[in-house]
């Protein structure tokens, strides 16, 4: 079954830019999607369509494609940004859904 | 404002059924994908399935295929989950999501609040 892999985990200091990394063999042909999601509460997504930023999400959040891996960078962390993050995608038909392991930002 | 609005949480035993419920408003209903989110106590996110409320056309993920049932009544404008046998691996957030889907789109644009399953004896 296709996966998509992310690091577990990623640390970076307020202000600083954190980047998260998500790999997949199907992502040259499906678009990426990134969600934020912090303790208790559902997930929100923060990039869709590998780099377009939903209305609402704060600027410091951008994301990018280079062929089977893509993106999220956040600059200028804040202490709210501290969440899971997980990458999403689909199969190269489109037809199932995926989603990474999932990556734990710790701001220090 | 799109809301989906989830059913309240569940405490069941295992082999009993249950069905929990996502009532989408504030969009046509029938013009989207419903799909179903899983993710067990300190896990990741898991991809159930999907329905599309206007032909009741589903799809399931090989993983869940034969474990539960996906449906809706548009009449209503409400989407359900559901399981004929529970087990205590079935104690988990169920999320309800709306899909935006095309062939080269497919991700999740608005969340429900999350429905609390646990199953325990």
């Amino acid at each position: 079954s296709y996966e998509l892999t992310q690091p577990p985990s990623v640390s970076v200091s307020p202000g600083q830019t954190a980047r998260i990394t998500c790999s997949g063999d199907a992502l040259p042909k499906q678009y990426a999607y990134w969600y934020q999601q912090k303790p208790g509460q559902a997930p929100v997504v923060v990039i869709y369509k590998d780099s377009e930023r939903p209305s609402g999400i704060p600027e410091r959040f951008s994301g990018s494609s280079s062929g089977t891996t893509v993106t999220l960078t956040i600059s200028g962390v804040q202490a709210e940004d501290e969440a899971e993050y997980y990458c999403q995608s689909a199969d190269s038909s489109g037809t199932y859904v995926v989603f990474g392991g999932g990556t734990k930002l710790t701001v220090l | 404002e799109v809301q989906l609005v989830q059913s309240g949480a569940e405490v069941k035993k295992p082999g009993e059924s249950l069905k929990i419920s996502c009532k989408g408003s504030g969009y046509s209903f029938t013009s989207y994908w419903i799909g179903w989110v899983r993710q067990m106590p300190g896990k990741g996110l898991e991809w159930m399935g999907i329905i599309y409320p206007g032909d009741s056309d589903t799809r399931y993920s090989p993983s869940f295929q034969g474990q539960v049932t996906i449906s809706a009544d548009r009449s209503i404008s409400t989407a359900y989950l559901q399981w004929s046998s529970l087990k205590a691996s079935d104690t988990a957030m169920y999320y309800c999501v709306r899909h935006v889907k095309t062939t080269v789109v497919n991700y999740f644009d608005y969340w429900g609040q999350g429905t609390l399953v646990t199953v325990s004896s």
